[in-house]
């Protein structure tokens, strides 16, 4: 059981260009959410989607796009980088109010 | 709107010594709550939860009860050992079905 897997774990990005960061899960969960984790900051919301073909913003959602086109897969797109999205992306996978399972995490670095 | 707030850290204690990382959150509804630990370059794991008043949650020595008077969920640990050296959150359920973290709080423990 892989549970949550991210990919890449790391990637450099100059300004201006773009990525997909890609997220699959194998428990079945309605719900996966996108969190980004800045030095000294907790993580933030990005965006969430709660099912195949659902997905609403969550608190920081400017400067990036989703899709959910299966309940296993939930990429996150950068159209433009930025340096203020230097950060560390983290997909999550679970139910309201229960245990969210978190992937490994990418590390984003824009120059 | 909804928060979590944590004690700042760091925290640095010796091998064997009494921990303690307060936590408190907003009373909007009756949100399950959760202590998420996070290792040097890893995802976050749940380390234990609670999701009614005055239960107890606990984990590897690790306890911290759901205390809907004070709206508090501190986390202890009555003997902490090196392994534990680690970042811990502190969250809540949110209205999104998201989780709310606290910022973190970075222990150390030394030999």
């Amino acid at each position: 059981n892989a549970g949550v897997t991210q990919t890449p774990k790391f990637r450099i990005l100059k300004i201006g260009q773009s990525m997909t960061l890609q997220c699959t899960q194998d428990m079945n969960h309605n719900y996966m959410y996108w969190y980004r984790q800045d030095p000294g900051m907790g993580l933030k919301l990005i965006y969430y989607s709660v099912g195949a073909g659902i997905t609403d913003k969550g608190e920081v959602p400017n400067g990036y796009n989703v899709s959910r086109s299966t309940t296993e897969d939930f990429p996150l797109r950068l159209e433009l980088a930025a340096p203020s999205q230097t950060s560390v992306y983290f997909c999550a996978s679970g139910n309201p109010q229960e245990t969210q399972y978190f992937g490994p995490g990418t590390r984003l670095l824009v120059l | 709107g909804d928060s979590v707030t944590q004690m700042e850290g760091p925290v640095t204690l010796s091998e064997e010594a009494f921990l303690t990382i307060n936590c408190t959150y907003t009373a909007t509804g009756y949100p399950s709550l959760f202590w998420y630990v996070q290792y040097p370059g890893e995802g976050l794991q749940l380390l234990l939860k609670a999701t009614k008043a005055d239960d107890k949650g606990s984990n590897k020595g690790f306890e911290a009860t759901y205390r809907k008077e004070t709206t508090s969920f501190h986390l202890e640990k009555g003997s902490v050992q090196v392994s534990d050296s680690a970042v811990y959150f502190c969250a809540r359920g949110g209205s999104q079905g998201n989780l709310i973290f606290g910022k973190g709080t970075k222990l150390s423990v030394k030999p």
